[in-house]
């Protein structure tokens, strides 16, 4: 089946370091991906959809300067927090789908902390 | 998305069938229902998904009413490891998923 692989699974970081995330889409090609956060006993909220070859499309409230996000392969997205202060502490989660109408897979999720 | 109601928790016991609702009236004719499920700490896992028809899989049942304003998700024999929170959601496919609060369902030994 679809295998999305998400790394790293967690990282810890110095306030002010940039840290990178990296989504890859293992035995399928993925045009588009989708990055998500999660703070504690919330639920998923959609930060921006990357697309390939193209700028991401980011929802509202989400700084594009401080989350960069390239997807510049049709099996790599990587998500760029930038700058990353104690309140970017939060769970990273992507996805992407391998064949419509067959839903999403997601990574297994990158746990931030910002020290 | 089409905006879901879901409970916001339940509990089931061990072996038994879950049956968890979803309230979806405002969906249109062509977005589809599914199903996600979160364990604690991972990312959210596909179940089942659905337009019109009744569906069954290796995991889990689907009965979507035939107004299309509701669903049960159905695990038939629940084990411990399907406690999570589990997600209804109304989209097209391709479509940007938006995820509600879900129904964080514990199974009871």
């Amino acid at each position: 089946g679809a295998v999305v692989s998400q790394h790293p699974s967690w990282v810890i970081c110095k306030s002010g370091t940039s840290v990178k995330i990296e989504c890859r889409s293992l035995d399928f090609q993925a045009t588009t991906m989708f990055w998500y956060r999660q703070f504690p006993k919330q639920s998923l909220m959609l930060m921006a959809t990357s697309n390939e070859g193209s700028k991401a499309t980011y929802e509202q409230g989400v700084e594009k300067d401080k989350f960069l996000i390239n997807h510049a392969s049709l099996t790599l997205s990587t998500l760029t927090v930038t700058s990353a202060h104690p309140e970017d502490s939060s769970f990273y989660i992507c996805s992407a789908s391998a064949l419509r109408g067959l839903g999403y897979t997601f990574g297994s999720g990158t746990r931030l902390t910002v020290v | 998305d089409a905006k879901t109601t879901q409970p916001t928790s339940m509990d089931c016991a061990e072996g038994r069938a879950a049956n968890l609702p979803c309230n979806h009236s405002t969906i249109s004719g062509n977005e589809y229902v599914y199903w996600y499920r979160q364990i604690h700490s991972q990312g959210p896992q596909y179940i089942i998904h659905g337009l019109k028809n009744n569906e069954t899989n290796e995991m889990a049942s689907l009965i979507i009413t035939e107004d299309r304003k509701s669903s049960t998700l159905i695990l038939p024999h629940a084990t411990l490891r399907d406690t999570a929170v589990y997600y209804c959601i109304g989209h097209y496919s391709g479509e940007k998923l938006t995820f509600g609060t879900g129904t964080r369902l514990t199974i009871i030994p």
